[in-house]
């Protein structure tokens, strides 16, 4: 069964440090996402993309992070400055449409430990 | 921003016995998904409701969405110690590109 891939599975950073996050959806999907889960809480969004731009952003997803889709596979994350508080997990997934029968497929996520 | 509020927060069960989470939104949902996570997994999607007052089954597994569609329910019958984890319901909202929004979770312990 086709699957999201992530990596690396866990990042340790310094803060202040920039950190890629990689993520390879599913090769026929076209809608992309990223969330993130901070150790017993919830899963938020922070950004979905499409059609090689960014279709919407929460309030999370500010000017320290982007994402880029460089080729025609790999879709990443990229936290220029990392703080203490960015410590958590990190989830891509991605569709095949986006329409209201959508189902998102989950990657097995990177833990990003900033210290 | 939408919200999706998710009851209780703790179950913990004996094995055979049921287990319920609700799921309640303050607005109109589009429809509602349901994931199990299992400890240190990911988010695993389990099913989708998008019609009013829909019932849909999944062998144990019982997912109601409400007449209004502002809430909806995970009843699991006879658990089973596989069925540890955390049960989040998410909200696709329906004016925007995909994005979900999850509930706080439903953390399932289940003692043999």
């Amino acid at each position: 069964e086709p699957e999201v891939t992530q990596t690396p599975s866990h990042q340790v950073t310094q803060m202040g440090q920039e950190v890629i996050l990689r993520c390879v959806p599913i090769s026929n999907h076209l809608y992309f996402y990223w969330y993130r889960q901070i150790l017993g809480q919830k899963v938020e969004f922070l950004v979905s993309f499409y059609n090689n731009e960014i279709s919407e952003k929460s309030e999370i997803f500010d000017d320290q992070f982007s994402v880029e889709r460089p080729d025609g596979s790999n879709f990443t994350l990229k936290i220029r400055s990392t703080k203490l508080e960015d410590s958590a997990m990190y989830f891509c997934a991605s569709s095949a449409a986006v329409l209201a029968k959508n189902i998102q497929y989950f990657g097995a996520g990177t833990r990003l430990s900033v210290l | 921003g939408q919200q999706v509020m998710q009851i209780p927060q703790y179950q913990h069960v004996q094995e055979g016995e049921d287990f319920t989470t609700y799921c309640n939104s303050s607005t109109t949902l589009s429809n509602i998904q349901w994931y199990k996570q299992r400890p240190g997994g990911h988010p695993v999607f389990l099913i989708q409701l998008v019609k009013s007052g829909e019932v849909k089954k999944q062998k144990r597994l019982t997912f109601q969405f409400g007449e209004a569609k502002k809430n909806s329910s995970l009843h699991i019958t006879a658990t089973q110690t596989t069925d540890v984890g955390t049960y989040f319901c998410a909200a696709h909202g329906g004016t925007s590109y995909g994005k979900l929004t999850f509930g706080q979770g439903t953390i399932l312990t289940v003692h043999p």
